[in-house]
């Protein structure tokens, strides 16, 4: 079973950068797309990119371009987030999670099957 | 942008009730790519059912999907104290995927 665990927490000023990283453990890893979902504190769940399995595709949410890059290590099975610009708006719990290609859906289209424990990310001057 | 739209926002039933949480999405989607997830407190999201209906590993089966684009349900069929929790649906058919906005499952 594949488990993540999540880098800890950050605090940021307001036009820094931060970077998360998201570590793997298990070698069925390899077949997984990872993608980062933020949670601001008590909302709700939001998407925002997506890496394949092989590191050399991405897609993120329009509203995150040119500020957010997913990088994946497959010799460390290790994937990074790196949110520049930062903002007290993007104050928010970060998560990395997971699905198997193919498992539960089709291609990159799976359900997060697992998920990291979170990195809380604080912006603040 | 897939909207999905959650009711009620909060449901307060007593332990061994049934409950029944709804979610509409703005457009078609197809019941291949609908999920729900369980937040507890504290926690990560947790799968609880995959294509509209298909339940997890490990996930007891009180808990049911159903349903078909754009009006999917999960259904906890004997409401347990550890049920306690947001539940989220999700769409990972279209990019970006999208959550709903959530429903807080409460023990009266």
């Amino acid at each position: 079973q594949v488990q993540l665990v999540q880098s800890g927490a950050e605090v940021k000023k307001p036009g820094a950068s931060v970077k998360v990283s998201c570590k793997a453990s298990g070698n069925t890893f390899t077949n997984y797309y990872v993608h980062w979902v933020r949670q601001a504190p008590g909302q709700g769940l939001e998407w925002m990119g997506i890496i394949n399995p092989s590191g050399d595709s991405t897609s993120y949410r329009h509203t995150f371009q040119g500020r957010l890059t997913l990088t994946r290590d497959t010799s460390t099975s290790t994937v990074y987030m790196d949110l520049s610009s930062l903002k007290s708006e993007d104050t928010a719990v970060y998560y990395c999670a997971g699905g198997a290609a193919g498992s539960t859906g089709s291609g990159s289209y799976t359900a997060f099957d697992i998920w990291g424990q979170g990195t809380m990310v604080t912006v603040s001057s | 942008d897939i909207v999905l739209t959650q009711s009620p926002g909060t449901l307060s039933l007593s332990p061994g009730e049934r409950a029944t949480l709804s979610c509409r999405a703005s457009q078609s989607v197809s019941s291949t790519f609908l999920a729900w997830y369980q937040q507890k407190p504290g926690q990560a999201p947790r799968l609880l059912i995959y294509g509209a209906s298909s339940r997890a590993t490990g996930v007891p089966d009180r808990f049911s999907g159903g349903g078909s684009g754009p009006d999917f349900t999960l259904t906890i069929s004997r409401l347990e104290p550890e049920d306690v929790a947001v539940y989220y649906c999700q769409q990972y058919g279209y990019s970006p995927r999208t959550f709903g906005q959530g429903t807080k499952v409460e023990i009266k």
